[in-house]
């Protein structure tokens, strides 16, 4: 099983639409990264949070440590939002190690 | 602030040749990470420093791996011989650690696309 699963694999969706996309994981973790890679390669990180909920501009990240998922949300999704979203956590202890998931490709149409 | 900056963007070669990537980290970072991509396995951490010494190289995956950082603003990866299966796209990434570096935002260079014929 993979430390960290997210779901769904793949996603398109009409411009406008709210999306979000989740990610669980099965280790203790200090911090949950979310990072952006455009379709040229470049890798972007969006929000590191540990608890709550964390905004920048249509994107919203939310982590429940109980249940040890978290969701980005985008609203009123955009062509240019289309590229792939990785979760990854920071595992408790560790120093430095990031675990990865493999990623969800998304697609807004426009 | 120029952010990471790695070189070359893409490398092509034989196997058996030896190769090396560059990173220049943010200047005033003191952590440096190691990724390799791959669509199979995706993101995997390779090595890290942390003020230019390395803290965990569990991620390399044989002894034809090495990485060095001879000081805080350059740090090398190099592959010998490599061999057609290290074909990936290999990205740094620099932090500015605190107690945990795992909690600190990662920025990372725009990769290198490396191809082993």
């Amino acid at each position: 099983k993979n430390e960290v699963e997210q779901s769904p694999q793949n996603l398109t969706a009409q411009e406008g639409e709210f999306i979000t996309i989740n990610c669980s994981y099965s280790v203790g973790i200090s911090a949950l990264h979310w990072l952006q890679q455009h379709p040229g390669g470049g890798i972007v990180s969006l929000f590191m949070l540990s608890s709550g909920k964390k905004k920048h501009g249509r994107l919203i990240a939310t982590i429940n440590i109980q249940e040890k998922h978290s969701s980005l949300h985008i609203t009123a999704s955009h062509p240019r939002d289309s590229a792939v979203y990785i979760c990854a956590v920071g595992e408790a202890g560790s120093q430095g190690n990031l675990i990865f998931g493999k990623g969800t490709k998304l697609s807004v149409k426009p | 602030d120029a952010g990471v900056i790695q070189s070359p963007r893409h490398e092509v070669t034989e196997m058996g040749q030896e190769v090396t990537l560059r990173c220049k980290p943010i200047s005033g970072h003191n952590s440096l990470f190691w990724y390799r991509q791959t669509m199979m396995r995706g993101l995997e951490l390779l090595i890290y420093f942390n003020n230019n010494v390395p803290i965990d190289d569990s991620g390399m995956p044989e002894d034809r791996f090495s990485a060095k950082m001879p000081n805080a603003s350059f740090s090398t990866l190099k592959i010998q011989p490599s061999e057609p299966r290290d074909s990936a796209v290999y990205f740094c990434a620099s932090s500015q650690a605190g107690t945990s570096t795992s909690n600190q935002p990662q920025h990372f260079g725009d990769g290198t696309r490396l191809s082993i014929l």
